[in-house]
């Protein structure tokens, strides 16, 4: 079945280090690809999405581009913040045989010291 | 966007007992999902609630141990039954966007369980 492999954390980094958050998945089709965020004490939120090869998705600084190719996802910044410290989720959903749901990668947990 | 109020936002349940959730959204929705995210790991689906039918099971859940209703197109309810300290995670109500945003899926802010 379809499924989501993230890097696993926790991701610790200085402030202004580059981030990379690596993602791989397995779908039939042709899945829409996402990041969630999760801030703690929060809930979940959408960061960016690509819904086709090639497609770059972007947000608060965060990239990630669909790479059908490599079956990639990865999570980029050029230049963290405190204020990124989250767990990031990357997900997929409209595969061949998904029906619309999401489904999640295991979560990493980004920690960003000052 | 969709906006969705989830309640209780955390309990503490003794072993046997139930606990049922609520999700309100502000708009109607075809369909609610409902997840759950145990320590440390990442979300799990456990079904898919539409309005007016029974909902759709993930394996490994079961109607008995998670009965869902939906009846109408703002609201659900999850019911976790005959708690066990297995049990003790967050459980999330989702909906899906409309129209552009019909691929994303919008979520409560969760309910914290523990399970003594």
């Amino acid at each position: 079945g379809d499924s989501v492999t993230q890097m696993e954390g926790p991701v610790t980094l200085s402030e202004e280090a580059f981030l990379t958050i690596n993602c791989t998945y397995t779908a039939t089709g042709y899945p829409s690809l996402f990041w969630y965020v999760q801030y703690p004490g929060e809930g979940l939120q959408l960061l960016l999405k690509a819904t086709k090869a090639d497609d770059k998705g972007s947000n608060k600084g965060f990239e990630a581009t669909y790479r059908k190719e490599t079956t990639s996802f990865h999570l980029e910044k050029g230049s963290v913040q405190v204020s990124d410290s989250a767990v990031y989720f990357c997900a997929l959903t409209g595969g061949s045989g998904n029906t619309g749901k999401l489904i999640f990668g295991q979560g990493t947990t980004l920690q960003v010291k000052p | 966007s969709a906006v969705i109020s989830q309640k209780p936002s955390r309990d503490i349940c003794q072993r046997g007992t139930s606990l049922t959730i609520q999700c309100q959204v502000d708009s109607q929705v075809t369909m609610m999902f409902w997840y759950r995210q145990q320590p440390g790991q990442s979300l799990t689906l456990i079904a898919t609630a539409n309005q007016g039918s029974e909902a759709t099971y993930e394996s490994g859940f079961v109607i008995d141990k998670f009965p869902i209703s939906r009846p109408n197109l703002t609201f659900s309810t999850l019911t976790v039954s005959n708690l066990s300290p297995e049990d003790s995670s967050i459980y999330l109500c989702s909906v899906r966007g409309t129209g552009a945003a019909n691929e994303k899926l919008f979520f409560g802010s969760g309910t914290q369980l523990s399970v003594l």
